[in-house]
C-alpha cells in the first residue's frame, strides 16, 4: 500500500480534460514539493511537473499541477491518444526519510 | 545530451548478489544526487535508494535496508547499487535517475536494467 493515494484509473474522450489526484499527509505532500511523472511501458519515466506546479522545458501547457494542503492534482487538457500512460505523483517524506510515489493512475483516452 | 545507462541486471538465484551500474554523461555528475527506482512486473514505481552528490549521504527504502548498498564513483561518472540477499520480490526493472534535491524531483531517468530473482 502506497504512502500517497492515487485513483487506479481515469478515462476521458479525446479533447476533453482529466484530473488525477494524489493524497498524502503533512510529512510528505504537506511540507514538500510534489512532482508528477508519465510512464509508458518499456520507456523511461518522464518528468511532467516539478515543484508542485512548474513545467520543465518541453512539457506542453496542456499539463498542469496544483497543491492544496496534503493533496495534489495533475490536470491534462486537450487529451490525445498519445497521453495514454501511467501517471505517478512523488515527493519526499520527512518522517520516513525516504522518497515516496503514489500507486500510479492509468489514463485511458477513449 | 544528458544520458543515463544502466547495466548489470540478469537472472540470479534467491539469496544471491548482483551489482548494478548507471553510467552518466552530459552533465556534471558529482553535483547531483542520484536515485534508484524499480518497477516490479504489474506494479507501480518504487523508490529504492538515494545518494547525495558531494556529501554522499545515503537513504534506503525499508524493503531493501540492510541488503542493498548505494554508492558512486564521481571520477567515473558512475552510480552503483550492490544488491545482496536477493529475494523473489526484488524482481523488477531497476532505473537510475538524477535527483534534484533542492527542489525535490527526479529530473532525467534511464530506461532501466532487468533483475530476475528465481531458482
Amino acid at each position: 500500500q502506497s504512502v500517497l493515494t492515487q485513483p487506479p484509473s481515469v478515462s476521458a474522450a479525446p479533447g476533453q480534460k482529466v484530473t488525477i489526484s494524489c493524497s498524502g499527509s503533512s510529512s510528505n505532500i504537506g511540507n514538500n514539493y510534489v512532482s508528477w511523472y508519465q510512464h509508458l511501458p518499456g520507456t523511461a519515466p518522464k518528468l511532467l511537473i516539478c515543484e508542485d506546479n512548474k513545467r520543465p522545458s518541453g512539457i506542453p501547457d496542456r499539463f498542469s499541477g496544483s497543491k492544496s494542503g496534503t493533496s495534489a492534482t495533475l490536470g491534462i487538457t486537450g487529451l490525445q491518444t498519445g497521453d495514454e500512460a501511467d501517471y505517478y505523483c512523488g515527493t519526499w517524506d520527512s518522517s520516513l526519510s525516504a522518497w515516496v510515489f503514489g500507486g500510479g493512475t492509468k489514463l485511458t483516452v477513449l | 545530451e544528458v544520458q543515463l545507462l544502466e547495466s548489470g541486471g540478469g537472472l540470479v538465484q534467491p539469496g544471491g548478489s548482483l551489482r548494478l551500474s548507471c553510467a552518466a554523461s552530459g552533465f556534471t555528475f558529482s553535483s547531483y544526487a542520484m536515485s534508484w527506482v524499480r518497477q516490479a512486473p504489474g506494479k507501480g514505481l518504487e523508490w529504492v535508494s538515494g545518494i547525495g552528490g558531494s556529501d554522499s549521504s545515503t537513504y534506503y527504502a525499508d524493503s531493501v535496508k540492510g541488503r542493498f548498498t548505494i554508492s558512486r564513483d564521481n571520477s567515473k561518472n558512475t552510480l552503483y547499487l550492490q544488491m545482496n540477499g536477493l529475494r523473489a520480490e526484488d524482481t523488477a526493472v531497476y532505473s537510475c535517475a538524477i535527483y534534484v534535491a533542492s527542489e525535490g524531483y527526479m529530473d532525467v531517468w534511464g530506461k532501466g536494467t532487468t533483475v530476475t530473482v528465481s531458482s
